[in-house]
């Protein structure tokens, strides 16, 4: 079955670096997203990605963070200057269907960011 | 602000137990809710309901939903310790926005 792959699985950085984590969505769906979960906590959307720009962003969302898809298949999430309330696990997800359609978000395994 | 609220937030069962779980919502357009279950890592979908009343089942799980009330319930018969989970909650609006619970916490003991 056709999954969500991101890459590292856990990154250690030091505060003020930029990181950039990646994610390989399912090849014929359309949405792209970034969730993150601090430790304990709930599932918090970050952004969400169609048709080759940001669809919508929460609060969090804010000018250190970035999102590109630079080719067919990558979608990549960039830090610029990490801090040490940003460690937390990055989930990218997926969604098969448009705007206008159901479908339910696929999941990728995460990324465990940790800022020193 | 769209809210999605799960309860309880945690639950301690013996295996075969059964057990309901809750989510209540309030959205300003509401498309559809899911439900998750999150091990260690990644979520993975169990359900997608859209319409009141139609119960989605799937072996010992089964879930149903309320658009009037705006709440969702998750039912587990005879539970297993591989049922020990986070099972979250989400809230699908117009623009495929997905909100999310705080989750509730299964443990279930042998």
């Amino acid at each position: 079955e056709p999954e969500v792959t991101q890459t590292p699985s856990h990154q250690v950085t030091q505060m003020g670096q930029e990181v950039i984590l990646r994610c390989v969505p399912i090849s014929n769906h359309l949405y792209f997203y970034w969730y993150r979960q601090i430790l304990g906590q709930k599932v918090e959307f970050l952004v969400s990605f169609y048709n080759n720009e940001i669809s919508e962003k929460s609060e969090i969302f804010d000018d250190q963070f970035s999102v590109e898809r630079p080719d067919g298949s990558n979608f990549t999430l960039k830090i610029r200057s990490t801090k040490l309330e940003d460690s937390a696990m990055y989930f990218c997800a997926s969604s098969e269907m448009g705007p206008r359609q159901n479908s339910p978000l696929h999941f990728g395994n995460g990324t465990r960011l940790t800022v020193t | 602000e769209d809210k999605v609220v799960q309860s309880p937030l945690s639950l301690v069962v013996h295996e075969g137990d059964t057990v309901t779980l809750n989510c209540s919502y309030e959205v300003t357009n509401f498309r559809s809710l899911l439900w998750y279950k999150q091990e260690k890592k990644a979520p993975t979908f169990l359900f997608m309901l859209t319409s009141s009343g139609i119960e989605k089942k799937s072996g010992r799980l089964s879930s149903i939903l309320d658009k009037k009330e705006l709440f969702s319930i998750l039912n587990i018969t005879a539970t297993q310790t591989g049922d020990s989970a986070i099972y979250l909650c989400a809230v699908n609006t117009p623009g495929n926005q997905f909100y999310f619970g705080t989750g509730t916490s299964l443990t279930v003991i042998p």
